[in-house]
């Protein structure tokens, strides 16, 4: 099976800008969820979708938001770029089926705000 | 407190050695546990999920789970060079609607000097 794919997997943008980043889970899979990592906060979690629906967001301004489409593709959008929006944005994808509910990543998205 | 805890390190350990990685959450609801392998400049690649309470092992790896310590720790027998990178210790975090959000810790870097 294919794994997660992301795309594109380096963006440079400046600030005030707007982003979206796009994500293709495994085969199967109909859960994805958004991570954003960086130095110094580590990997924190943003938002999951699962049948188009978002379940559950972390801690992050309404400038993140994101959706997910009816063959679970995910895309994430960043409005109003700011400096500190410079990370790895990580996608995983899940079954969402209890006994087997764990999550695989995809590549990363790295984005440099300047 | 942090939600997941880990020693930073770098743990350094000869080729050969046994490398110990832990591993403390703060949820006592916490049901699944899992640490990802993470080489720099990469995404978290999955090597253990535990669930319930005791040991699991898989080739060289085994992970502990201590539900009444909140504890979960990672052993990696006959290290190698090839497993230097930084160990992630992920909880599955409390959520509305049964949705999958993972609590990361900080993580722990490993260096296995040949």
């Amino acid at each position: 099976k294919a794994g997660v794919t992301q795309t594109p997997r380096y963006l440079i943008k400046t600030r005030g800008q707007q982003v979206t980043l796009s994500c293709s889970p495994i085969s199967g899979h109909r859960s994805v969820s958004w991570y954003q990592q960086t130095p110094g906060q580590g990997l924190q979690f943003l938002f999951e979708y699962f049948s188009e629906t978002q379940r559950n967001k972390g801690n992050f301004p309404g400038r993140f938001s994101g959706r997910q489409f009816s063959n679970s593709r995910s895309e994430m959008n960043v409005s109003t770029l700011e400096l500190g929006d410079s990370a790895l944005y990580l996608c995983a994808s899940s079954t969402r089926d209890p006994s087997t509910d764990t999550q695989y990543f995809g590549p990363g998205t790295r984005l440099t705000v300047l | 407190q942090k939600e997941v805890e880990q020693n930073s390190g770098p743990l350094s350990v000869p080729e050969g050695a046994i490398a110990s990685l832990n591993c403390t959450y703060s949820d006592r609801g916490s049901q699944s546990f899992f640490w990802y392998r993470q080489y720099s400049g990469k995404s978290p690649e999955l090597i253990m999920s535990i669930y319930s309470n005791g040991d699991k092992e898989d080739g060289r790896f085994t992970a502990q789970l201590n539900k009444a310590s909140q504890y979960v720790s990672l052993l990696i027998r006959d290290s190698q060079p090839s497993d230097s990178a930084t160990y992630l210790c992920a909880v599955e975090g409390p959520g509305v609607d049964s949705s999958y959000k993972l609590i990361f810790g900080s993580g722990t870097r490993l260096l296995v000097r040949p």
